[in-house]
This record gives C-alpha cells, structure tokens and sequence, in this order.
C-alpha cells in the first residue's frame, strides 16, 4: 500500500485555523471510518489527537477536530498556539492487517 | 502513567542483526495488543510488526517480512523485536506502540534509533 499524501508543511500564524488534509483511496481512507491523527514534536514520542475520524481521546483539547470526506480525512486545528507547532501524522486501517501512515504534515505557528 | 521506554538501537552493518526491547509500564501490559512503528529520518511512520496479547498471533509489513520477529513476554512487562539481515533501508527511529480502539495507536515510546551502514 502506499502512503497517504498530506501537504509537507503548512504555516499559520497564533490564534488561527488550519485544515490538514490526507487523501487515499476506497480502499483506505475512503472504505474505513478508521483514521487517527498524531502530533509528534520530534524527539518526543507522538501523541494520539484523533481516533475513529473525529474522536478525540481524553485531554485533547478541542480545538483539534477531525472529518473525512470521500477519500480524504482532515484535521482542523483552532485558535492556534505556539505549543501546537509539531509534525502531524493521519493514519488509516487498509484492511486485512495494514495500517498506512501519512508522509506527515510540519505545522509551523508564524 | 503509561510508559514505553524502547532500547537496543545501535549502529549495525548490512547484513547484521539487532534485537529492540520495550519495557512497558503504567498499564496492565498482557491485555493490549502491541506494535513497532518506524520512522525513517526526515520521512514518514511506517507500521512494522503487529502481536496480539498472548503472543500467539504477529502481522508484519512486506517490507520487513521474513527479516523481523515481534515477540512478548508478558511476565516481564517487554515487547521485543528481532531484526535480522538488517538493510540500509532499514534504518530508521523504532517506535513501541499501544494499539487502542478503531485501530489507532494510544501510547508511544520516544523511540531507538537503528542505523544500518557500512
């Protein structure tokens, strides 16, 4: 399987928004209501934002948000904060045993 | 607190072997299914290697079949993995992984670092 495509960067300045995107195919993104996404400051270990499209697991604040449209799955982030400049990953099950990860998006707040 | 602290990464030769430990901590370690997840620098997660709770079923990604081994021991809290006839391609950062609900990841460790050169 190949990996889903995200944009290498995005760039936005405090208090905005920003949407992530991660597109696949039917056969991942598209067939499965299985996406997560994960915020990796690097060097430290990656953190689960969303799981099942739009949950969000205990803690996470929610200014992060998940959707999925199609073959495409994204990430919003709200009111932006210094601390939410990282690396997010989207992740997708692909059936039979696979799960597929993202080339990975850098988030820089300007 | 749920802790996955992951050693054994070395710089290793083509062709040689490696074994990566993760001593887990924090949670009851034989009631979750475990994973190593791999990020090869400046790239993307790669998922590698799948065991379920008892140890008696593993999944693993085509490009590391037949060359890896994931392995448990529930008694001592650690999750292993063996690698064998190590690859430049290979080389990566080595992720022990918590596998949750709707097949997502919860918990990471910081990571091992695997360099296979020459």
């Amino acid at each position: 399987q190949s990996a889903l495509t995200q944009p290498p960067s995005a760039s936005v300045s405090p208090g905005q928004s920003v949407t992530i995107s991660c597109t696949g195919t039917s056969n991942d993104v598209g067939g499965y209501n299985y996406v997560s996404w994960y915020q990796h400051h690097p060097g430290k270990a990656p953190k689960l934002m969303i799981y099942e499209v739009s949950k969000r697991p205990s803690g996470v604040p929610d200014r992060f948000s998940g959707s999925k449209s199609g073959n495409t799955a994204s990430l919003t982030v709200s009111g932006l904060q210094a601390e939410d400049e990282a690396d997010y990953y989207c992740s997708s099950y692909a059936g039979g045993y696979n799960l597929i990860f993202g080339g990975g998006t850098k988030l820089t707040v300007l | 607190e749920v802790q996955l602290v992951e050693s054994g990464g070395n710089l290793v030769q083509p062709g040689g072997s490696l074994r990566l430990s993760c001593a887990a901590s924090g949670f009851t370690f034989s009631n979750y299914v475990m994973n190593w997840v791999r990020q090869v620098p400046g790239k993307g997660l790669e998922w590698v290697s799948t065991i379920n709770i008892n140890g008696h079923v593993t999944n693993y990604a085509d490009s590391v079949k037949g060359r890896f081994t994931i392995s448990r021991d529930n008694s001592k809290n650690a999750l292993y993995l063996q690698l064998n006839s190590l690859r430049a391609e290979d080389t990566a950062v080595y992720y022990c992984v918590r596998e949750s609900i709707a097949w997502s990841r919860d918990y990471w460790g910081q990571g091992t670092l695997v360099t296979v050169s020459s």
